[in-house]
């Protein structure tokens, strides 16, 4: 089945500094990829929408410069957590469709830590 | 504003239990319903999906139902086993071809 590889799967950093997560997909390409986030025992909620070679489209709430999406390939979107915080400590999981409208394909997800 | 309910939020069976998680959602306008299982720390693994047309899918020990109109969907586990034991979430996909997700059903099979 297709394969999505995100990385890394845990960071710890200290407050203020910027963290990355990328998103691959393996085996298949992917024009559209989806950013969660999930806090424990909460369920996922839709943070982006990365839109290879457009920009991102964000849900409400999120902040668009806080948490930069640069989906430049049709395989590989980034999530850069900029200036990360305590609060932005959390589970981070991308998506992508094999084909649309079908089966969701997620990565391992990356756990955030900012000390 | 669509919202996935499921409850209760644990759960705990012995070995061989057959056993029914439930989801409901409250606008039925979906234009899909996907089970997932999600273990400790990790990503979620796409278990079953049942397009808004479909009342039920099946793949091995696992069936899923979907009745629409009520708002509601149901995961049959035949014969649990204690490497079944994850949190289970739904999801449904609207029109707008985002998912909303309930909190999840945290399983515990017992030897």
């Amino acid at each position: 089945g297709a394969v999505v590889s995100q990385h890394p799967s845990r960071v710890i950093c200290k407050s203020g500094t910027s963290v990355k997560i990328e998103c691959r997909s393996l085996d298949f390409q992917a024009t559209t990829m989806f950013w969660y986030r999930q806090f424990p025992k909460q369920s996922l909620m839709l943070m982006a929408t990365s839109n290879e070679g457009s920009k991102a489209t964000y849900e409400q709430g999120v902040e668009k410069d806080k948490f930069l999406i640069n989906h430049a390939s049709l395989t590989l979107s980034t999530l850069t957590v900029t200036s990360a915080h305590p609060e932005d400590s959390s589970f981070y999981i991308c998506s992508a469709h094999l084909i649309v409208g079908e089966k969701l394909f997620f990565g391992s997800g990356t756990q955030l830590s900012v000390l | 504003k669509q919202e996935v309910t499921q409850i209760p939020a644990a759960l705990s069976v012995p070995e061989g239990e057959n056993l029914v998680l439930n989801c409901s959602f409250t606008d039925s306008a979906i234009y899909n319903l996907q089970w997932f299982r999600q273990d400790p720390g990790k990503g979620l693994t796409s278990l079953l999906l049942i397009q808004s047309s479909q009342r039920e899918q099946t793949s091995g020990r696992l069936n899923a139902s979907l009745d629409k109109s009520s708002g509601r969907s149901t995961l049959y586990i035949a014969a649990s086993q204690p490497g079944d034991s994850a949190t289970y979430l739904c999801a449904v996909t609207g029109a707008n071809s985002k998912l909303t997700f309930g909190k999840g059903i945290t399983l515990s099979v017992r030897p």
